[in-house]
């Protein structure tokens, strides 16, 4: 079966600290994509990154950055200097390739919330 | 910006009335997914619509319908609304037949409430 734990539900910090959050998955297939998603108020889910089961190359961009490890089945994604406009909440999904298009599976959720 | 534009945002029902939410994807996304988000929880996969067709579903019931129109726009109805169909509705879009590089983009959701 294919799971996405998000264990941590509220985080809250102080602006300008970093702040992780961390993301398991489960899955027996070997091609598969990893995502975040960043959902504000509004209800829309804002797309932030997209990684392959193949390319466990870990990526900066700006104050983001992830880190995948196949070996613990993580896809934790790190907010350096936080700002108070990063208060959301933030999915990991999980999406497995079917019939040439995808189905996402989500967790739970962390909702962040970043105080002045 | 996803171009992913979904209507109503926001609307109220009463028990056991059908409801139609609608999507429409930008230019050149012709694959519309349906998710469900209740509140505190993360989306579920409901359905999957290409070439005007269901092409995978996930667990709803048959109360849960959808559409697809020639212009890739969707609709979905659901039809006997239960108190427990209150969530946030949100559309997805993507291309078919891409592996990689197939980013999913989703709408700004329809909020329904069943009282």
């Amino acid at each position: 079966a294919q799971k996405v734990t998000q264990a941590q539900t509220e985080i809250s910090v102080v602006e300008k600290e970093d702040v992780t959050l961390d993301c398991v998955y489960e899955t027996r297939d070997t091609t598969y994509y990893l995502f975040w998603y960043k959902q504000p108020p509004s209800g829309e889910l804002v797309f932030l990154i997209r990684r392959n089961s193949f390319d466990e190359q870990n990526e900066i961009s700006g104050r983001y950055s992830w880190n995948f490890q196949k070996s613990t089945s993580s896809f934790n994604f790190t907010i350096t200097a936080s700002q108070v406009v990063d208060s959301a909440v933030y999915f990991c999904a999980l999406s497995l390739l079917m019939d040439s298009s995808y189905k996402l599976i989500f967790g739970s959720g962390t909702r962040l919330l970043v105080r002045p | 910006d996803a171009g992913v534009t979904q209507s109503p945002t926001h609307l109220i029902k009463t028990r056991g009335q059908q409801v139609t939410l609608r999507c429409s994807p930008k230019s050149g996304h012709d694959t519309v997914s349906w998710y469900q988000q209740a509140l505190g929880q993360g989306p579920q996969f409901i359905f999957q619509y290409y070439e005007e067709e269901e092409r995978q579903r996930g667990n709803f019931p048959d109360r849960f319908s959808g559409h697809q129109f020639p212009n890739y726009s969707s609709e979905l109805n659901v039809n006997a609304l239960l108190l427990g169909d209150s969530a946030l509705y949100l559309c997805a879009v993507s291309q078919w037949g891409r592996t990689l590089g197939n980013t999913i983009y989703f709408g700004e959701g329809s909020w329904l409430t069943v009282v």
